[in-house]
């Protein structure tokens, strides 16, 4: 089956500062990458993601990156704030999730 | 509109006791799917399904049943629940199986088995 791999497990960074977090695949056949957001006490809400036939994609603020040929995908971060102070899961499809990256926003 | 709903939030059971989580979803979503989440584990898919009356195994399906005799319900069943399942549940849906379609999560179900 699919192996997601996520990194870093932890981050901490200055408001302002920008945040990137990477995630690995395995199935080259693999189609969609979202990213989540977890708030304590919650459950993980979708806050973008990319299909294979785009490499980039942004909302305002944060943005994905993707490279179908080293299999891998970045969730950027810019400006950050200390709302953006969650724990962050990559998956791919549906059914597979990296283990998540407990971003701290420090003001 | 609630969209997915889990009940109870919190529950705590003895080594061997039986229980059900419930999942509602009132956004006429086919697939429904129940995760645990463990420290340091990230989400791990238990079972799903892709339509009302059906049901599949995911990647950790061993000591949970699932049944989806309803479209807008998906339950879990432990039938003898064990220390090793003191997890948080999420249940979620989706319109349909493509990338296309996102994933909506409930806010959780937090289950200690002593």
């Amino acid at each position: 089956g699919e192996n997601v791999e996520q990194h870093p497990s932890t981050l901490s960074v200055q408001e302002g500062d920008s945040a990137v977090i990477k995630c690995t695949y395995s199935d080259s056949a693999s189609n969609y990458f979202p990213w989540y957001k977890q708030e304590l006490g919650k459950g993980p809400q979708l806050i973008i993601d990319i299909r294979s036939n785009v490499g980039e994609k942004k909302d305002q603020r944060i943005a994905v990156t993707l490279n179908k040929t080293a299999k891998h995908f970045s969730l950027h971060i810019t400006e950050t704030q200390p709302e953006d102070s969650a724990v962050y899961f990559c998956a791919v499809n549906k059914l597979t999730f990296g283990k998540g990256t407990l971003l701290t926003v420090n003001p | 509109n609630a969209g997915v709903t889990q009940t109870p939030k919190f529950r705590v059971l003895k080594t061997g006791q039986s229980m059900t989580l419930l999942c509602a979803q009132d956004m006429n979503h086919e697939y429904m799917y129940w995760y645990r989440q463990d420290p340091g584990m990230g989400l791990r898919l238990i079972h799903y399904s892709v339509g009302e009356g059906t049901t599949a195994k995911g990647e950790v399906p061993d000591g949970y049943n699932v049944s989806r005799l309803k479209k807008q319900n998906f339950l879990l069943g432990l039938e003898s629940a064990a220390p090793s399942q003191t997890s948080v549940y999420f249940c979620a849906s989706s319109y349909g199986p493509s990338g296309a379609n996102v994933l909506t999560f409930g806010a959780g179900s937090r289950l200690t088995v002593l």
